[in-house]
């Protein structure tokens, strides 16, 4: 069993959809949570960042972590063309500890 | 703020040659940078955690004495690929922790091609 867990996809939705992306994990010890965007041939870029369990909002998208179900999420509301891109759903033990990254699910949202 | 760059964003070089990348913090101190490797439709795979100061700790299957790392700054990561050949092809990226934003910062990228 891997580590991390993400459905490669790819996910096709109509603009003004609600989008919804996770990652199942294994290891307990995990206590950061982040949402990574990537657009092809660029580096990831920081959507989320999540410490423990809960929610947390920032505009347009919601990122959940329940650590009972070792299961994340990162919702994406009013979905935009804009936003196609593959999401890497990525996790660590400490702040500043290495990441554990997800395959990455690819999102294309039509016009 | 928390910027990284990286050089370059692409090369192609002849198999057995030798390629240097480099990463850079240009607005915070990175004591701890890392570098990865992504091949096409797959996930980042860590290859190494490089120190300031210090030598590299390398993931396990990762050849150290291909992927030669040197930290020699606070702001200044650099991968060399010695000796690269076609397998060697990826795109390389790097990510420092600024301690400003939560999570790391990710360099734009190299996409290398051994031919």
């Amino acid at each position: 069993q891997k580590e991390v867990e993400q459905d490669p996809g790819p996910l096709s939705v109509p603009e003004g959809a609600i989008v919804s992306l996770n990652c199942t994990y294994s290891n307990s010890a995990f206590q950061y949570f982040m949402w990574y965007r990537q657009y092809s041939r660029k580096g990831p870029e920081l959507l989320m960042y999540t410490y423990s369990s809960g929610n947390k909002e920032d505009g347009r998208f919601t990122a959940q972590v329940d650590k009972s179900s070792k299961y994340i999420s990162l919702f994406i509301r009013d979905s935009q063309p804009s936003d196609s891109a593959t999401y890497l759903c990525a996790m660590s033990v400490g702040g500043s500890e290495k990441l554990v990254f997800g395959k990455g699910t690819k999102l294309t949202v039509n016009p | 703020g928390a910027v990284v760059s990286q050089h370059p964003s692409w090369v192609i070089c002849k198999s057995g040659t030798s390629v240097k990348i480099e990463c850079r913090s240009l607005d915070f101190q990175a004591t701890t940078m890392f570098w990865y490797r992504q091949f096409p439709k797959q996930s980042l795979m860590l290859m190494a955690t490089s120190n300031e100061g210090s030598k590299a700790t390398y993931e396990q299957g990762v050849e150290k004495d291909k992927f030669l790392i040197n930290h020699a700054s606070l702001t200044l990561s650099t991968l060399t690929v010695t000796s690269a050949h076609p397998e060697d092809s990826s795109f390389y990226i790097c990510s420092a922790d600024s301690l400003i934003n939560y999570g790391y910062t990710f360099g734009s990228g190299t996409r290398l091609t051994v031919v």
